[in-house]
């Protein structure tokens, strides 16, 4: 079983949709949760992380983390075009982190 | 302030021979990381530099190993390349030991073996 597991989509919307992104993990122990944004040909780019469980926001974005069902979420309100990405999920502990599959989301104008 | 960088940005190789890939982490950056990224396993940690001392390491075979200079500039070496070797080789630099929280990613060098 994988440590992350996370749905490869794609995801396609239309513009202004709001977004859910989801990861599934397996051990209880993580601490640190993060999402990534990968566009085509670039490295990844951290978005957000948080620490233990509940919720963050910034702007549009807003990360979710249920410790309890091993659940997080990603939300993306009034999607945007320049929004079409691979989304990654990342999380562990100090100095081991796995990382999803990551979901490809494309925004439709 | 100058992004990771990483060298060469594409790159192939034929089977059997050994690729060497740079990658020169943000100044004052004291962490370097190395990543493999496919398509069917995501991103992959490899290792983890810092102060020239490799402190964490994947799961990945012992064809695959890295070193960091005392600038922090680090090197991944991957030895007797197979075919599965084809993949987004990835470097991370962060201020701090572990600080996959700060990471920063470079764009990455396309590794194909033929």
């Amino acid at each position: 079983q994988k440590e992350v597991e996370q749905d490869p989509g794609p995801l396609s919307v239309p513009e202004g949709a709001i977004v859910s992104l989801n990861c599934t993990y397996s051990n209880s122990a993580f601490q640190y949760f993060m999402w990534y944004r990968q566009y085509s040909r670039k490295g990844p780019e951290l978005l957000m992380y948080t620490y233990s469980s509940g919720n963050k926001e910034d702007g549009r974005f807003t990360a979710q983390v249920d410790k309890s069902s091993k659940y997080i979420s990603l939300f993306i309100r009034d999607s945007q075009p320049s929004d079409s990405a691979t989304y990654l999920c990342a999380m562990g502990n100090f100095n081991k982190f796995y990382f999803g599959s990551g979901t490809k989301l494309n925004v439709k104008p | 302030k100058a992004g990771v960088t990483q060298t060469p940005r594409y790159l192939i190789k034929t089977r059997g021979q050994q690729v060497t890939l740079s990658c020169s982490p943000i100044s004052g950056h004291r962490s370097v990381s190395w990543y493999q990224q496919t398509p069917g396993q995501g991103l992959q940690f490899l290792f983890e530099y810092f102060s020239e001392t490799q402190r964490n390491k994947g799961n990945f075979p012992g064809r695959f190993s890295g070193r960091q200079f005392s600038n922090s500039r680090s090197e991944m070496n991957v030895s007797t390349l197979e075919l599965g070797d084809s993949a987004l080789y990835l470097c991370a630099s962060s201020p701090r030991e572990g600080g996959n929280t700060e990471a920063f990613f470079g764009q990455g060098t396309r590794l194909t073996v033929v």
